[in-house]
């Protein structure tokens, strides 16, 4: 049962502009939500997290805004540049637990 | 400061033999979890362990353990491989002080034919 759900799966955008990651969650239980960073043969590096008392948080060019009622939580990269090009993952954590359920991913591909 | 680091990159295993792959977190973190990812999917928690105690557990059959030591680092162990095994298999360490920010280091592929 997949309780995170991820699109779009990939997603091609020019340089400079804005790239747009949405997931959707199922378990009101999760209270934790973080974005990952994946590049081929690396492990996902931590990018933004955000919790669901907060409706948005910014960190540089990226942004997570968040949606409580409609349990659906995005990522904006302002900016978008070719260093950029990765796999991105959602992901969501339940309290009083270490286990992050992670979206199936989206490939990002920023054009020069 | 090292981050997490993994042994070995990469592994070639056949069905029904057994692997181990070994994990030492950041310095000064406690906790350590497993993470399975197939080739094209989102990571899939396997365990976590805190405190040398195993603290979650994910939909692996029992043919997967693991179990973490003194010094914090850990070891997944994974019997009689099956070909769908392969995958990149990821740990993630976290300090007790911010267990849900999680360090990941750069996995072990294994290849299972």
């Amino acid at each position: 049962q997949q309780q995170v759900k991820q699109s779009p799966q990939s997603l091609i955008v020019q340089k400079g502009g804005i790239s747009i990651i949405n997931c959707a969650y199922e378990n009101t239980a999760f209270d934790y939500f973080p974005w990952y960073q994946q590049f081929p043969g690396k492990g996902p590096a931590l990018l933004i997290a955000i919790r669901p008392d907060v409706s948005e948080k910014k960190e540089g060019r990226f942004t997570i805004s968040f949606n409580k009622s409609a349990k659906q939580f995005s990522l904006h990269i302002m900016d978008s540049q070719p260093g950029d090009s990765a796999t991105y993952f959602c992901a969501a954590r339940k309290d009083a637990g270490n286990m992050l359920t992670f979206g199936g991913g989206t490939r990002l591909m920023v054009k020069p | 400061d090292a981050g997490v680091t993994q042994s070995p990159t990469h592994l070639i295993k056949t069905r029904g033999q057994h692997v181990t792959l070994r994990c030492s977190p950041i310095s000064g973190h406690k906790s350590v979890s497993w993470y399975q990812q197939v080739l094209g999917q989102g990571p899939q928690f396997i365990f976590q362990y805190y405190e040398k105690e195993e603290r979650g557990r994910g939909n692996f059959p029992d043919r997967f353990s693991a179990r973490q030591f003194p010094n914090y680092s850990s070891e997944l162990n994974v019997n009689a491989l099956l070909l769908g095994d392969s995958a990149l298999y990821l740990c993630a360490s976290s300090h007790y002080r911010d267990l849900e920010t999680q360090y990941f280091g750069p996995g072990t592929r294994l290849l299972v034919l």
